[in-house]
């Protein structure tokens, strides 16, 4: 069974710094594409970044360019996603999700979602 | 950025109905080469992480029921849920992937009437 947990969400001021985990199982982790997908309290989805399986060529939103950094860990089978200079607009549920071995995939798999709100 | 449009934004249903709801996207997701349309559709039930239903515009995933139809091509998409179940109620979202960035439409909430 393909299961993605998500950690380290929580309570942040603007400006600081949050990284979140995203540790999956029940599927061959270095495989697939992986990505971080956002919902802000009470709204629609918004795609965050991805990463391809080998590891190279992440690809962000303008929005998130040069504050946030996708990587990944096949060893571990675990995602990443550090969030440097965190702003109100920031906050949303952020679920970690499961993409295809290939570019331009539908998300095939999302965790449970973890909460990051940014104070100012 | 392709923009992807759902309407109605909520509607309200009675159990045994027929519902059909739109999404538009304002390029077409068709990609010529390979015949295939970059469209998905999500389900989404109070308190939950979305579900993937149906992508390329009309496979069905692995045990989602038949009710669930997509259907279209182009700009133009509809999600059809023949005899709606109690269970149905949700909010419905779809997504483009033919173009980075991947962006979702603001959903269609179904209700109970």
């Amino acid at each position: 069974e393909v299961q993605l947990v998500e950690s380290g969400g929580g309570l942040v001021w603007s400006g600081r710094s949050l990284k979140l985990s995203c540790a999956a199982s029940g599927f061959t982790f270095s495989n697939y594409y992986m990505a971080w997908v956002r919902q802000a309290p009470t709204k629609g989805l918004e795609w965050v970044a991805s990463i391809a399986n080998g590891d190279n060529n992440p690809y962000y939103r303008d929005s998130v360019k040069g504050r946030f950094s996708i990587s990944r860990d096949n060893a571990k089978s675990t995602l990443y996603l550090q969030m440097d200079s965190l702003r109100s607009e920031d906050t949303a549920t952020y679920y970690c999700t499961r993409e295809e071995n290939y570019y331009s995939a539908p998300f095939d798999y999302w965790g449970q979602g973890v909460m990051v709100t940014v104070s100012s | 950025d392709i923009v992807m449009t759902q309407i109605p934004s909520s509607q309200a249903v009675s159990a045994g109905e027929k519902v059909t709801m739109s999404c538009k996207s304002s390029q077409s997701l068709l990609y010529s080469e390979n015949k295939k349309t970059y469209l998905a559709w999500y389900q989404q039930k109070p308190g939950q992480s979305p579900n993937l239903l149906i992508s390329w515009a009309s496979t069905r995933e692995s045990g989602v029921p038949d009710r669930f139809i997509g259907s279209g091509s182009g700009t133009d998409f509809t999600l059809t849920i023949n005899s709606v179940q109690a269970e149905d109620l949700a909010i419905y979202y779809c997504e483009q992937y033919y173009d980075s960035p991947w962006t979702f439409g603001g959903g269609t909430k179904l209700e109970l009437k």
